[in-house]
């Protein structure tokens, strides 16, 4: 069964860092397209990034250029390296995988929140 | 960028069948995916290349698309069946992912 699990959010000061991680049992991260999606608060679901299973990656217009998604082979997880956080960061984020060749996501991870406040 | 129109909620009788759209330009060109997300857990899905579904989804759930509409109908529905569903596809010229903004079902 494949699983995933999220952690590092938390509370974080606007301009602030945060690193999320997502634990993947069940599956090989770096043979897979891992995926974070978020969700503000009542709101809809937001695609974030994608690192594609040669390393290529992909971000959201938003977060372009303040968040970085990246592998640990040896550890099977993925991060989501996130700077420069905004009031309108504030969501959870989850986790989420596409097999290769693939365009959908499942499965999903329980999510982790994060809150930009002062 | 590619945007997807869902309708903000639908509502519909126990045992009746909903049917919820997601509009983009030449939609039918594109796979299409539906996913369930009930209160406060993650999204589920229900619905992968346009009409598929994954092991354990019920016969219930099925897809299509054609033209610029895309759609997920839940036949039979049930008490259980009550969620937000959000339709998403890949933007082939920007190598994004797509949400809709979801359909709030209602089983009344």
């Amino acid at each position: 069964e494949v699983q995933l699990v999220e952690s590092g959010g938390g509370l974080i000061q606007p301009g602030g860092s945060l690193r999320l991680s997502c634990e993947a049992s069940g599956l090989i991260v770096s043979d897979n397209y891992m995926t974070w999606v978020r969700q503000a608060p009542g709101k809809g679901l937001e695609w974030v990034s994608i690192i594609y299973a040669g390393g290529t990656t992909y971000y959201a217009n938003p977060v372009k250029g303040r968040f970085a998604i990246s592998i640990d082979r040896s550890k099977n997880t993925v991060s989501l390296h996130m700077d420069s956080l905004r009031a309108e960061d504030t969501a959870v984020y989850y986790c989420t995988r596409s097999s290769r060749g693939t365009n959908w996501f499942d499965p999903w991870g329980q999510g982790t929140l994060v809150t930009v406040s002062s | 960028s590619y945007v997807l129109t869902q309708p903000p909620s639908v509502s519909v009788a126990p045992g009746q069948t909903a049917t919820i759209s997601c509009e983009g330009h030449n939609i039918e060109s594109k796979s299409v995916q539906w996913y369930q997300q009930k209160s406060d857990q993650a999204p589920v899905l229900v619905v992968y290349d346009d009409s598929d579904r994954p092991s354990g989804i019920p016969e219930r759930f099925s897809g299509s698309n054609s033209g610029n509409t895309a759609t997920l109908t839940i036949s039979r529905v049930e008490a259980g069946d009550e969620a937000d569903f959000y339709c998403q596809v890949w933007d082939t010229t920007s190598d994004h992912y797509v949400f809709g903004a979801g359909t709030k079902v209602t089983v009344l």
